[in-house]
Parts: structure tokens; sequence; C-alpha cells
């Protein structure tokens, strides 16, 4: 089956204690991208990777890193977590970068930062 | 600057009704994209539509209906007949084609359809 994949789905932590939240996708697809989705302020892109090895930054960077080692996966990490940075995750890809392509969607990871 | 904005944060309706989802977006490319996502209560996010900038016809599928105007810089969602099951967060999205592979989210809609 055709998916993204996100995990953890929840993970509560507390200030400071790094993390990371994996993605991965089984569609080959060459574009992928994080999300954050907060009540009021809709779906900000933190970061997209345009394929293997090229990754920039979306409207809201601060705070976050990523990576794109393999096609498959991109995973965001966040080395020194705040409360601010508590919200609903989703990594998203689609086939290609030309922007015609629509975007498939994990299931989200609730991150609450204490 | 590329912007989209739904300035309507929450509808309700009663089912049956008929309802449409405004959305207006800015950018300076000629070639661009635009979207519709989905989000129900079970919160994930479902592809509806997309249109590019160069095709300006109306497309329904079903009781959805979708409005795409340049002139406007607009690209509304009709919804007709409303059911239960179309209470969700809706999304537009503005892909645009030069200089950034970004994409620009709205911050949603939220419909209730009441029955």
């Amino acid at each position: 089956e055709a998916q993204v994949t996100q995990n953890p789905r929840y993970l509560i932590t507390v200030t400071g204690k790094k993390l990371t939240v994996t993605c991965s996708q089984n569609m080959n697809h060459e574009y992928m991208s994080w999300y954050r989705q907060d009540p009021g302020l809709g779906l900000r892109q933190i970061y997209y990777s345009m394929n293997v090895e090229v990754t920039d930054k979306g409207d809201v960077p601060e705070g976050y890193k990523v990576s794109r080692k393999e096609k498959r996966n991109f995973p965001l990490i966040l080395e020194s977590p705040s409360p601010n940075q508590t919200s609903l995750y989703f990594c998203a890809s689609s086939l290609s970068i030309r922007g015609l392509n629509e975007q498939f969607f994990g299931p989200g990871t609730r991150l609450t930062v204490l | 600057a590329q912007k989209v904005t739904q300035a309507q944060t929450e509808i309700s309706v009663v089912e049956k009704e008929d309802v449409t989802l405004d959305c207006v977006y800015e950018t300076r490319d000629t070639t661009y994209y635009l979207f519709w996502y989905k989000q129900p209560p079970s919160g994930e996010l479902v592809f509806l539509i997309r249109r590019n900038s160069f095709d300006e016809q109306n497309e329904i599928s079903g009781r959805y209906s979708w409005n795409f105007q340049k002139s406007t810089s607009s690209f509304n969602f009709t919804i007709t007949a409303s059911q239960v099951v179309d209470s969700a967060v809706y999304f537009c999205a503005l892909s645009p084609t030069s200089g950034t592979y970004k994409y620009i989210f709205g911050t949603g809609t939220r419909l209730k359809v009441l029955a």
C-alpha cells in the first residue's frame, strides 16, 4: 500500500531533550516536506527536500533540522525542543518537485513539549 | 509575496444546504498550481483537487465543484446538498513554480454540517 508513515504518533517530552520524528514514504517520491499545524494558523511548512541531500527552509524552520540521506526517509530533528514547538506535525511527499503534484500526507505526530 | 487567504474561519450549515468555501491567493508567478485538501475529524489530510493557472474551467465532481477565477485570484469550493460527512477542515494551497518549491497553505475553514 502506498503510504507515508510517521513515528511516533504521539510524544510528550521535556524542554531541551533532543528528539527525532521519522518519516518514510514507499512511493519513490522526489519531494518531501514537513509541516506544523497550529490552531488558527493552518499548515506551515518547516522544511522541504527536492531530492537526496537537497533540502531548503520553509516558512518556520527555526528550531528544526532535517536530513535526506535516502530518498524514502526525511526525519525531523528537534535538537533542543521548547514549549512553543508543541504542535501537530505532518510529513508529506509528492511525486516530483514540480508544483503540479499533490502531496500525500502521513498520519501526523502530536508533540507536547513541557 | 505568496499568500493564501481563507477568510472564513468556521461555517455552520444544516444538512442539504449548499455551502461555498472561499480561497483567495497572491502570487507573482504566471504558472502556479492550486489545491484543496480535506481534514476530517479523524485528522488525516486528503487531496481533493488540483488546478493549474492556465486552466480556468470549472470542475464538478459529484456534489463538489470548484470555481477558479484568475481575474479575482480566487479558487472557491462549493459543496451542494451538504452532508454530515462533509464536516471537516478544508485547506486551500498554492504551489508556485518559480524560484521556490514551497507550498503555501491557507489557515483553513472548519465546516460543520448539522443534521
